[in-house]
């Protein structure tokens, strides 16, 4: 596509109701991130890929968080028995690959709010 | 683990002035790289550091790799609404490429 992609934009849950947001990356690019943008914050690292793995998933909140990705392509970020703190703009970004002088492409991002 | 964290985390300019704003990583760095965040936006790429000391300009835009890769700095002169965001520097550590670690950002409003 022609862009980073993310549905739903915007997603209203019900505290411990199950999450899952979407991403799909730029096509041809192998690496892909998630981030998290509480209101007025910064960018918290969750995950990367590289292809279909996970190298990285120390940024990862808790336990009730998980990601996957498939055909090196679309990744969805699950997010189980979600909690008010868990509000906020989830964002996904892809690059080439993983590297030094790779740029991210940030997609729109997801407005989680949770009631 | 690494920290990067910047200041000012608000910045006020009036119209045609110039501004700096600071980027420091708590370790050593591969390469550091600048973000713009327009209000309801997703951050948008600017440019990307990796030689120690480097220098690099985007028209009124200079930006500077601190010689121990540990620091960074964004100058904007005579500034305009345009500039009007949240600018982001992000550090990439230098032993894992894909996590890029964003600092909480310097958000600028400017009073024409």
């Amino acid at each position: 596509g022609a862009g980073v992609s993310q549905s739903p934009s915007n997603k209203v849950t019900e505290k411990g109701k199950d999450v899952e947001l979407r991403c799909d990356p730029i096509s041809g690019h192998t690496a892909l991130y998630w981030y998290r943008q509480r209101l007025g914050q910064g960018l918290e690292f969750l995950i990367y890929f590289q292809g279909n793995s996970a190298p990285d998933k120390s940024g990862l909140p808790s336990d009730r968080f998980s990601a996957e990705r498939t055909g090196e392509s679309v990744s969805t970020l699950t997010i189980q028995r979600t909690q008010q703190e868990d509000s906020a703009v989830y964002l996904c970004a892809s690059s080439p690959q993983v590297g030094v002088n790779e740029k991210l492409l940030f997609g729109s991002g997801t407005q989680l709010s949770v009631l | 683990g690494q920290q990067v964290m910047q200041i000012p985390q608000y910045q006020h300019v009036q119209e045609g002035e110039d501004f700096t704003t600071y980027c420091n990583s708590s370790t050593t760095l591969s390469n550091i790289q600048w973000y713009k965040q327009r209000p309801g936006g997703h951050p948008v790429f600017l440019i990307q550091l990796v030689k120690s000391g480097e220098v690099k300009k985007q028209k009124r835009l200079t930006f500077q790799f601190g010689e121990a890769k540990k620091n960074s700095s964004l100058h904007i002169t005579a500034t305009q609404t345009t500039d009007v965001g949240t600018y982001f520097c992000a550090g990439g550590p230098t032993d894992s490429w894909g996590k890029l670690q964003f600092g909480a950002g310097t958000q600028v409003v400017v009073t024409p």
